[in-house]
């Protein structure tokens, strides 16, 4: 069955950058974009960008490009969220999840906690 | 790029039927089909219930379902049942192709 399996909680300082982990399994990880959403505590949704696995292109969320980079390695289906120059806004739950088309997402991760703290 | 708008709370009783409004612009929901909708439970991650405005996925109950006319989408749950319970939010491609999320609204099942 298709599973999407992200790596653990982060406690960042101000300034510093954190990488998030996502590894796919159960499906063609190339056939599948992966987009990446954000939930800050209390929060909605907001999406952050997405990744075509097959080719490498990314979209970002305007507010965060230029701080934001997502890879991934097709060699072991995993994605990979970069964020840089960290505040406490950025504090927030992490999701990737599998894009099937039309800005569609049908499989989760469980969710990283990442907590950006003095 | 805006949020889409919803109601921030809708309540109903078991039974009975309620509508989720998500109001967005000709840059987004008004351009593309591309409307979805996501339930999230508390503490957990959302769940995919509606795409491409009125597509289920399988496994999805057909209590839900969803439309669009012009740049507002919505989202119908018949037969209300406590366990639906949750927050919903719908999101939209853009045509600057990158998606918005709506707000959210939290629906109480009385």
């Amino acid at each position: 069955q298709v599973q999407v399996v992200q790596s653990g909680a982060e406690v960042k300082k101000p300034g510093a950058s954190v990488k998030v982990s996502c590894k796919a399994s159960g499906y063609a990880f190339n056939s599948y974009g992966i987009s990446w959403v954000r939930q800050a505590p209390g929060q909605g949704l907001e999406w952050v960008g997405w990744s075509n696995p097959y080719n490498g292109n990314t979209r970002y969320a305007q507010k965060l490009q230029g701080r934001v980079t997502l890879t991934t390695d097709t060699s072991t289906s995993t994605a990979y969220v970069e964020l840089r120059s960290l505040t406490s806004d950025d504090t927030a739950v992490y999701y990737c999840a599998r894009d099937i088309g039309s800005a569609a997402f049908d499989q989760w991760g469980q969710g990283t906690l990442v907590t950006v703290s003095s | 790029q805006s949020a889409l708008t919803q109601p921030a709370s809708v309540s109903g009783s078991p039974g009975q039927s309620i509508t989720i409004s998500c109001t967005g612009t000709s840059s987004d929901v008004g351009a593309y089909n591309y409307v979805s909708w996501y339930q999230q439970h508390p503490g957990k991650a959302p769940i995919l219930m509606v795409y491409g405005v009125s597509d289920r996925p399988s496994g999805v109950s057909n209590r839900f379902s969803g439309s669009k006319s012009g740049n507002t989408a919505s989202l119908t749950i018949s037969g209300l049942q406590p366990e639906d319970e949750a927050d919903y939010y719908c999101s939209s491609q853009t045509t600057s192709s990158t998606v918005v999320f709506g707000g959210g609204t939290k629906l109480t099942v009385l």
